[in-house]
């Protein structure tokens, strides 16, 4: 367990509404991940970030900006949200950067519903 | 990137072994293989992973053919909480970290 903490779990919104969620580590892990996981889709990469202020986009990141000011917070936000950004949403870190090493920790999900 | 492609479901029955394929056709000779499990809606567990050896752990067993193109993920006397989706992914310097997990397969053990 890398001590990975979502908030909020559960979040109703309006389009057109700002939604951040927030990603808490305490395992000083470098590399911090979204995904959001649909019916029929599986777990789809958002964004990740390597390292403080450093992002990047993943498969399916229109609608989206991330940040990272500090090692152990990640947010994603939806600057507008949309009814097809209604998700479920997954945080996850991972332990080492090897390329042998790839044991992804994940949160418990934060699920959002935008009508 | 390799892709993989896995069964979208299969059974098992209680105390049996569960086999899970993957074939991974074209990966690149220093990607590794990973496996990963969701339960329920709970967040995806790392399970194990290879490059071209065959790999045990405490929770399964990975066993990767000579060519690299297929991976078996054999979970040897399955119970009813091994029912999950199960996620095979490539991964290596072109992938770098980034985990593509795709929509993996659902095995249901049956009692």
């Amino acid at each position: 367990d890398a001590g990975i903490t979502q908030s909020p779990r559960h979040k109703v919104t309006e389009t057109g509404t700002p939604v951040t969620l927030r990603c808490h580590q305490t395992e000083n892990h470098r590399y911090m991940y979204w995904y959001r996981q649909d019916p029929g889709h599986g777990l789809r990469l958002i964004h990740y970030s390597y390292g403080v202020k450093d992002t990047d986009k993943g498969e399916v990141s229109d609608g989206y900006s991330v940040s990272r000011s500090k090692t152990e917070d990640f947010l994603l936000t939806l600057e507008s949200a949309t009814s097809s950004q209604t998700s479920v949403y997954f945080c996850a870190t991972l332990a080492g950067t090897g390329a042998n090493t790839g044991e992804l920790f994940f949160g418990e999900g934060s699920r959002l519903t935008v009508l | 990137d390799a892709k993989t492609t896995q069964p979208t479901s299969m059974d098992c029955a209680e105390g049996r072994a569960a086999n899970l394929p993957c074939n991974h056709s074209t990966i690149s000779g220093n990607e590794y293989v990973y496996w990963y499990r969701q339960i329920h809606s709970q967040g995806p567990q790392y399970i194990i992973h290879g490059l071209k050896n065959n790999e045990t752990n405490e929770m399964a067993s990975l066993i990767i053919t000579e060519d690299r193109k297929s991976s078996t993920l054999i979970l040897p006397h399955a119970t009813l909480r091994d029912t999950a989706v199960y996620y095979c992914i490539v991964r290596g310097p072109n992938t770098g970290n980034q985990f593509y997990f795709g929509t993996g397969t659902s095995l249901t053990v049956i009692p």
